[in-house]
């Protein structure tokens, strides 16, 4: 069966230092990965997804992933955190079972809290 | 593109209640997704359509549920009797199929949150 893993609840950084948000998967053939993000109070917003090609993926507000096909991963990441990207964030992948569809298999997320 | 919108944004009812949620998804998108949130299990797909059509419903938690897409542009989730461990957080997500390896990423509402009393 299709999974993610969010091993981090939370995720602690000062702003201005790099952060990442790991991310682990388990999937019968090829993987489809999303993040999204969840400000308080609000829907889950579109990051960025891995479908094919480059293993580096860039998204939105400066983010990135790495997806790492040996370490079944895709830690998101930033360079520099800000304050604003305090939030929660959500690892999913696309559920293969019995076939391709398009649901996504989210993870139980993790609280990113950027500390001035 | 106006996204998302669902109705309405908070929600408050006694047991027993029906409520009715409503979705309109992004125009052109052809899949509509139904999410619930709690603290304790997270986010947990419920139900979702292609094309107006019910795909996977999976997820109902109890035949108190039921949803429903009469057309593209519209979509309910209904709770008939309510109960308070049905207080959430609910969204509404939608996607379009896409070209090439056909999947594009889903496009989520604001949510409503329903508090039953």
């Amino acid at each position: 069966a299709q999974s993610v893993a969010q091993p981090e609840d939370q995720v602690n950084v000062a702003e201005g230092n790099p952060l990442t948000v790991k991310c682990t998967y388990s999937v019968s053939g090829n993987p489809y990965l999303f993040w999204y993000v969840q400000y308080p109070n609000r829907g889950l917003q579109f990051l960025l997804k891995y479908i094919t090609g480059d293993n580096l993926v860039k998204g939105s507000y400066g983010f990135e992933a790495e997806f790492n096909k040996s370490q079944t991963s895709f830690h998101l990441k930033k360079p520099s955190a800000l304050v604003s990207d305090s939030a929660l964030y959500f690892c999913a992948v696309r559920d293969f079972h019995g076939g391709a569809t398009n649901k996504l298999i989210f993870g139980t997320g993790t609280l990113l809290a950027v500390q001035p | 593109d106006a996204g998302v919108i669902q109705s309405p944004r908070h929600e408050v009812t006694e047991m027993g209640q029906e409520v009715t949620l409503r979705c309109k998804p992004i125009s052109g998108h052809d899949y509509l997704f139904w999410y619930r949130q709690t603290m304790m299990r997270g986010l947990e797909l419920l139900i979702y359509f292609n094309n107006n059509v019910p795909i996977d419903d999976s997820g109902m938690p109890e035949d108190r549920f039921s949803a429903k897409m009469p057309n593209a542009s519209f979509s309910t989730l209904k709770i008939q009797p309510s109960e308070p461990r049905d207080s959430a957080v609910y969204f509404c997500a939608s996607s379009s199929q896409g070209g090439g390896r056909g999947y594009n990423e889903q496009f989520f509402g604001p949510g409503t949150r329903l508090t039953v009393l």
